[in-house]
């Protein structure tokens, strides 16, 4: 199975910071990589698939970039709504892998 | 637009089966795999499997391979996801998604207690 190691599992940061989380593959996953944002209570909401391709509707702040075994997202200015938690998502190979999760809060 | 509507929360007894839904529309339901996911309370995302409504070929998590069934009905565009021998491991929330993930279900709270 593919292992995804997301970092960090938690963090705080200021409204309008940039932030940056990041997920590493333990193998080439050839941009096979969605994130999503969780909000307590809610299904998983997708922003970013095919490592950085924008979902409609979700707003520009957020981005992704990567590639191989490497890929992160970005969030460029950091607001309130943003808080909740990321995943991100293999699907090179079966089975599909999930990152253990980002909690991000608002300083 | 596209919705997957989930059945309602389940409450089971241990060693008991349950088998909950995921209704799809606003797309056509055999142009795409459904996907089901795991959450247990405070904890991360599992994926269990898929399957493919035109074929009815699944793939399954080999985690969740003795423990799940998935089926697809497509006269009511409908995946089915079954889960047996139920126990306390089981309780979470179970979610279906669209191919790519792109669309998600509500969720469907399952509660395993005697």
């Amino acid at each position: 199975d593919i292992k995804m190691t997301q970092s960090p599992s938690s963090m705080y940061a200021s409204l309008g910071e940039r932030v940056t989380i990041t997920c590493k593959a333990s193998q080439d996953i050839n941009s096979y990589l969605s994130w999503f944002q969780q909000k307590p209570g809610k299904s998983p909401k997708t922003l970013i698939y095919r490592a950085n391709r924008l979902v409609d509707g979700v707003p520009s702040r957020f981005s992704g970039s990567g590639s191989g075994q490497d890929y992160s997202l970005t969030i460029s200015s950091l607001e309130y709504e943003d808080m909740g938690i990321y995943y991100c998502l293999q699907y090179d190979e079966f089975p599909r892998t999930f990152g253990g999760g980002t909690k991000l809060e608002i300083k | 637009q596209v919705q997957l509507q989930q059945s309602a929360a389940e409450l089971a007894r241990p060693g008991a089966s349950v088998k909950m839904s995921c209704k799809a529309s606003g797309y056509t339901f055999t142009s795409y795999t459904m996907h089901w996911v795991k959450q247990r309370p405070g904890q991360g995302l599992e994926w269990i499997g898929y399957i493919n409504p035109s074929s009815g070929y699944t793939e399954y998590n080999q985690k969740f391979k003795d423990k799940t069934t998935l089926t697809a009905d497509k006269s009511s565009s409908t995946a089915y996801m079954q889960l047996s021998s139920l126990t306390s491991e089981d309780s979470a929330v179970y979610y279906c998604a669209r191919d790519h993930f792109d669309y998600w279900g509500q969720g469907t709270t399952l509660t395993v207690s005697s």
